[in-house]
């Protein structure tokens, strides 16, 4: 069974990068899919932030790109991402989750994580 | 950026009633979309891909259809568990992007 585990602090101050980790259980990250992060704004809808291949290629939100790292650690079998320059537009729950290959549909997630951005 | 666009954004149904939400692209995704199912502080859970295939395990009652920019998600007879938000996603260009959501509630 797939899992997936986001981690790190719930809270951020405006300015400061939020750094989040994403640990991966029951499947080796290296025998491929995508792996992404989601976030979602406390009473709204779902915005993809971006996805990397376990050889490290990526795809990012060109809305986020340029504040946006995500990167693959496969011998810790986890993933992480980034985010710069945060304001109190960030605060969201950010989910990990694995996509398809072919298809990039999300197929398993994790619990998500509340990242709140305030001084 | 493909914009996705759900309706209603909430629509009210008894139990044991039929459902139907829709959502509609911006421009041709073909069948390149897929519905998830959020309920309240848990993470969206994948029902259908292709537009029209059920993910594993999901029943019988949910059924998508549609392509192009058109998509219909429909829950033949609501149970008390499927009252929740759904959220359509295409994929069949980067960014990828999700509808708004729909949140099927009882009337």
């Amino acid at each position: 069974q797939v899992q997936l585990q986001e981690s790190g602090p719930g809270l951020v101050k405006p300015s400061e990068t939020l750094s989040l980790t994403c640990a991966v259980s029951g499947y080796s990250i290296s025998s491929g899919y995508y792996w992404g992060w989601i976030r979602q704004p406390p009473g709204k809808g779902l915005e993809w932030i971006g996805s990397i291949y376990h050889s490290g290629s990526t795809y990012y939100n060109p809305s986020l790109k340029s504040r946006v790292t995500i990167s693959v650690d496969t011998s810790k079998n986890q993933f992480s991402l980034k985010l710069s320059s945060v304001t109190a537009a960030d605060t969201a729950v950010y989910y990990c989750a694995r996509l398809e290959v072919v298809t990039a549909i999300f197929d398993y997630w994790g619990q998500g994580t509340l990242v709140t951005v305030s001084s | 950026e493909i914009v996705m666009t759900q309706s209603p954004a909430t629509l009210s149904v008894s139990p044991g009633e039929r459902a139907t939400l829709s959502c509609r692209a911006s421009q041709s995704v073909s069948s390149n979309l897929a519905w998830y199912q959020q309920k309240p502080g848990q993470a969206p859970r994948l029902l259908i891909y292709g537009a029209s295939t059920r993910a594993t395990g999901i029943p019988a009652r949910f059924s998508g259809s549609g392509s192009g920019t058109e998509f219909t998600l429909t829950i033949s007879s609501l149970q008390s568990e499927d009252f929740a938000v759904y959220y359509c996603q295409q994929y069949n260009n980067w960014p990828l992007t999700f509808g708004q959501g729909t949140k099927v509630e009882i009337k």
